[in-house]
């Protein structure tokens, strides 16, 4: 099947640090959108892209969608103890699925 | 406001078991979907149902049946299970509206170990 490639897998940072991800597809997507998922819960959508070169921001995060199509990008400023999770990206050509990259690990070192 | 519910949240299973779990939204959703999640495998689709009375198979549908019961609720059966079939399991809706993705809204997951 589709396969998203999402990296960097794994990323420990300190408190107040930048961080960025990304999310590269061999085909082309409609949308792309960034959830996050904290211990025990399901995934929560973060972000949504909807254009090639999109550019959206919720709070201390920023997301574009690349104008090729085939990837997208996540960051974050300033991180807080609460961004510690894993974070998602998923990819749609406009029908009914999504395809989920593996997953960048966040954690925050004291 | 109890959006996505699962259950049960916890379930050990010996190989050959049978089970069922169940899903439920509250939010008038048309499209339902069973994903996997899997360490270092992302979330794998199992099965969705585009609508009430449709359901396809995803990515992964061997070993598991659904039924999307009505509008509301969306089942997924495992009928004999293996160790293989040991993970999280999340059950997801979504309104799908022609033109648009609105993302996905996820249940809390059941975490299913088969020994």
């Amino acid at each position: 099947g589709q396969q998203l490639n999402q990296s960097p897998q794994s990323m420990f940072i300190q408190e107040g640090e930048d961080v960025s991800m990304n999310c590269t597809s061999s085909s082309i997507f409609n949308t792309w959108l960034w959830y996050k998922q904290d211990p025990g819960e399901g995934p929560v959508l973060l972000i949504a892209l909807y254009k090639a070169g999109e550019l959206t921001s919720n709070g201390r995060l920023t997301a574009q969608f690349g104008i090729t199509r085939k990837d997208s990008f996540l960051n974050i400023s300033a991180s807080i103890p609460s961004d510690v999770g894993i974070y998602f990206c998923a990819g749609s050509f406009g029908n009914e699925k999504l395809t989920f990259g593996t997953g960048t690990r966040l954690t925050i070192i004291p | 406001n109890a959006g996505v519910t699962q259950t049960p949240k916890f379930q050990v299973l010996k190989t050959g078991q049978s089970m069922t779990l169940q899903c439920a939204q509250d939010m008038n959703h048309n499209s339902m979907y069973w994903y996997r999640q899997d360490p270092g495998m992302g979330l794998r689709l199992i099965y969705y149902s585009a609508s009430e009375g449709t359901t396809d198979k995803g990515e992964v549908p061997n070993g598991y049946n659904v039924s999307r019961l009505n509008k509301r609720e969306f089942s997924l059966r495992l009928e004999s299970a293996a160790p293989s079939q040991t993970s999280v399991y999340f059950c997801a809706s979504t309104i799908r509206k022609t033109g648009d993705d609105y993302g996905y809204t996820f249940g809390s997951g059941t975490r299913l170990t088969v020994v």
